[in-house]
């Protein structure tokens, strides 16, 4: 059974560095068979795919654009996890933030976020 | 970036109802379409993948049809355990982009 736990500061102050850590447990950040994701939602912005990370022979980062200039999601093979950092935050990017595993074949094509954590409400605020 | 149009945006029903969603993305994206049922306070969990298969678990109550633009989510017999708001998510392109939502109420 693969579990994802999210760990990080709730309070963030604006202009500085949003970080967020999602723990894996039933499946490894290097396997060939999923994308590990990070989704935030908020009142005005809905659900809001932001990046992910993912082992095909050798790493790959997607991002949205809106935050593409600002964003890093890394992996961490010896302590299965992987991380967000979201740099120069404001008050927009106050959300629940959610870590989640997207079941990914790119030979058939099928993707399904099956697997989230708890989610980590992050305010923005000084 | 693919827009996911939901309706209706809230719907009250009774228990035993049939109940019924659409999803209608802003360009074709063949059968690469999953829904996701969220409750208050919890992320949302997979239930319909591929526009039309169950989830490993979830009650075969729920269904999901539909192509190309145009899909359908419905809940055969509605049940208490049911409140939630339903998301439809498209992963055809990047980025996946969500629905707003149908925020179900029992009546």
């Amino acid at each position: 059974q693969v579990q994802l736990q999210q760990s990080g500061p709730g309070l963030v102050k604006p202009s500085q560095t949003l970080s967020l850590t999602c723990a894996i447990s039933g499946d490894s950040v290097s396997t060939n068979s999923a994308a590990w994701n990070w989704i935030r939602q908020s009142p005005s912005r809905g659900l809001e795919w932001l990046g992910r990370t993912y082992y095909r022979s050798k790493w790959y980062n997607d991002y949205a654009v809106s935050v593409k200039s600002r964003i890093t999601i890394n992996p961490d093979t010896s302590k299965n996890h992987f991380s967000l950092q979201l740099y120069s935050v404001t008050p927009e990017d106050t959300a629940v933030y959610y870590c989640a595993r997207e079941n990914l074949s790119f030979s058939s094509g099928s993707s399904q976020f099956d697997y989230w954590g708890q989610g980590t409400l992050v305010t923005v605020s000084s | 970036d693919i827009q996911m149009t939901q309706s209706p945006s809230s719907l009250s029903a009774s228990v035993g109802d049939r109940v019924t969603i659409t999803c209608q993305a802003s360009q074709d994206i063949s059968n690469y379409l999953n829904w996701y049922q969220q409750k208050p306070g919890k992320a949302p969990k997979l239930l319909i993948y591929d526009a039309s298969n169950l989830e490993t678990g979830v009650p075969s109550r729920f269904s999901g049809s539909g192509s190309a633009t145009d899909f359908t989510f419905t809940i055969s017999s509605l049940q208490p355990e049911d409140i939630a708001t339903y998301y439809c998510q498209q992963y055809d392109n990047l980025p996946r982009t969500f629905g707003q939502g149908t925020r179900l109420e029992i009546k």
